[in-house]
């Protein structure tokens, strides 16, 4: 079972619509991750949490925002949708020190078109 | 330019067959070496995480290992089976890094009944 919630699983959205792509774990974990995946593509990092009111930008430029008010919540958003954005969005969690790896959710597929 | 490279990008094997996949990273400053599994329309699942220079691990028929000084870890699978079919994933991350991961491409396997 999925200790790691994403919704929603798919969008197809306009271009400039204003969107939020949510992420919930309930593991208590203090680290949190967003990753984007473009077709064919490796996972790369885009935002960063290492607890309450931490936030990062990670190694790809993404033109998203990200808040972390809660320790169980990290959503995503975008204020303005465009194609270019067209792709998944992966959630991962993980405790400080974890050595079994990250917990991720199912993603987000999004589609701007 | 840090990257991952895994190889083959894809394998379809029959039923029965023992298989292996590669992942190569950079050797220097390593930390841990992540291996996941990810099913369509599924999260992706840690299968491993190994940090040791000549670290072996084993779940069930699926094993791995490593090799940090060259930068290099093989993950097997004895005797497929058609529930192996998934995109396997290779990660890695470096000290004082946060536990950011760098993810390979990914080995596609699908196993024939």
């Amino acid at each position: 079972e999925a200790d790691i919630y994403q919704t929603p699983r798919y969008l197809v959205i306009g271009t400039g619509k204003k969107i939020t792509l949510e992420c919930s774990q309930t593991m208590g974990h203090d680290k949190m991750y967003w990753y984007q995946q473009d077709p064919g593509m490796e996972l790369h990092l885009i935002h960063y949490s290492y607890g309450v009111n931490s936030t990062e930008k990670g190694d790809l430029s993404s033109e998203s925002t990200v808040s972390r008010i809660r320790t169980e919540h990290f959503p995503l958003t975008l204020e303005s949708a465009r194609p270019s954005h067209t792709s998944q969005y992966l959630c991962a969690s993980r405790t400080t020190g974890g050595g079994d790896g990250y917990t991720f959710g199912s993603g987000t597929r999004l589609t701007v078109v | 330019i840090l990257n991952v490279e895994q190889s083959p990008q894809s394998l379809h094997v029959q039923e029965g067959d023992s298989t292996n996949f590669t992942c190569s990273f950079p050797s220097s400053n390593f930390y841990a070496l992540h291996w996941y599994r990810w099913e369509t329309a599924k999260s992706p699942e840690a299968l491993f995480v190994m940090t040791l220079n000549g670290d072996e691990k084993k779940k069930g028929r699926i094993s791995a290992t490593l090799n940090t000084k060259e930068g290099y870890s093989y993950l097997y699978i004895k005797g497929s089976q058609p529930e192996d079919s998934a995109t396997y994933l290779c990660a890695f991350n470096f000290y004082n890094q946060g536990g950011k991961l760098i993810f390979g491409q990914g080995t596609e396997l699908s196993v024939k009944p």
